[in-house]
């Protein structure tokens, strides 16, 4: 199973908005509704932002929104701050029963 | 409050074996999945394993099957990872998730790690 595209880094100014994109195929990201999105600030574990393409879970900023269109999911992260510096993967349920990452995004807020 | 406490990392040599643990609190353990997953040093996350609440089902990535078995009891609230016939490519922080309430769904809580360290 070979790994979700996400883009190297993205960034963007304090205020503005970033998203960060994540591509797959039919039988991934295309296929289901079992995208997720995690932050990863270095040196801790990752923390779950989205679930379901579009869920946030309780206690997670409403800054925070994803979507997919075909193969490709997106996460937005709208009035960026500092803190939210941070690696960015996503991952999808496979249709071999598994579930496969993303290679991780790295978002600088200048 | 929701706790995860991986434990087991160690160094240990090409071809060994090695358990890890994670000690689960604060919820009602047998009602979600879990799972392992790694990240090779300054490498992204990658999947490895997911077991059902009952531990009846068990699922791998490809690069585990065989040598990588999950298991849990419920009684202890604790989840497993044996890893047998360990490679240097098997280096990594070792996390353990909690699912939602969709099996597939994602993990909504995660272990600190542990480190694995495949080397003679």
């Amino acid at each position: 199973q070979s790994a979700l595209t996400q883009p190297a880094s993205v960034s963007g100014s304090p205020g503005q908005s970033s998203t960060i994109s994540c591509t797959g195929t039919s039988s991934d990201v295309g296929g289901y509704n079992y995208v997720s999105w995690y932050q990863q600030h270095p040196g801790k574990a990752p923390k779950l932002m989205i679930y379901d393409v579009s869920n946030r879970p309780s206690g997670v900023s409403n800054r925070f929104s994803g979507s997919k269109s075909g193969n490709t999911a997106s996460l937005t992260i709208s009035g960026l701050q500092a803190e939210d510096e941070a690696d960015y993967y996503c991952s999808s349920y496979t249709i071999s029963s598994t579930r496969v990452f993303g290679g991780g995004t790295k978002l600088t807020v200048l | 409050e929701v706790q995860l406490l991986d434990s087991g990392g160690d160094l240990v040599q090409p071809g060994g074996s090695l358990r890890l643990s994670c000690a689960a609190s604060g919820f009602t353990f047998s009602s979600y999945a879990m799972s392992w997953v790694r990240q090779a040093p300054g490498k992204g996350l990658e999947w490895v394993s997911d077991i059902s609440g009952s531990g009846r089902t068990t699922y791998y990535a490809d690069s585990v099957k065989g040598r990588f078995t999950i298991s849990r009891d419920n009684s202890k609230n604790t989840l497993y990872l044996q890893m047998n016939s360990l490679r240097a490519e098997d280096t990594a922080v070792y996390y353990c998730g909690k699912g939602t309430a969709d099996f597939w769904g994602g993990y909504d809580y995660w272990g600190q790690g542990t480190l694995v360290t495949v080397s003679s």
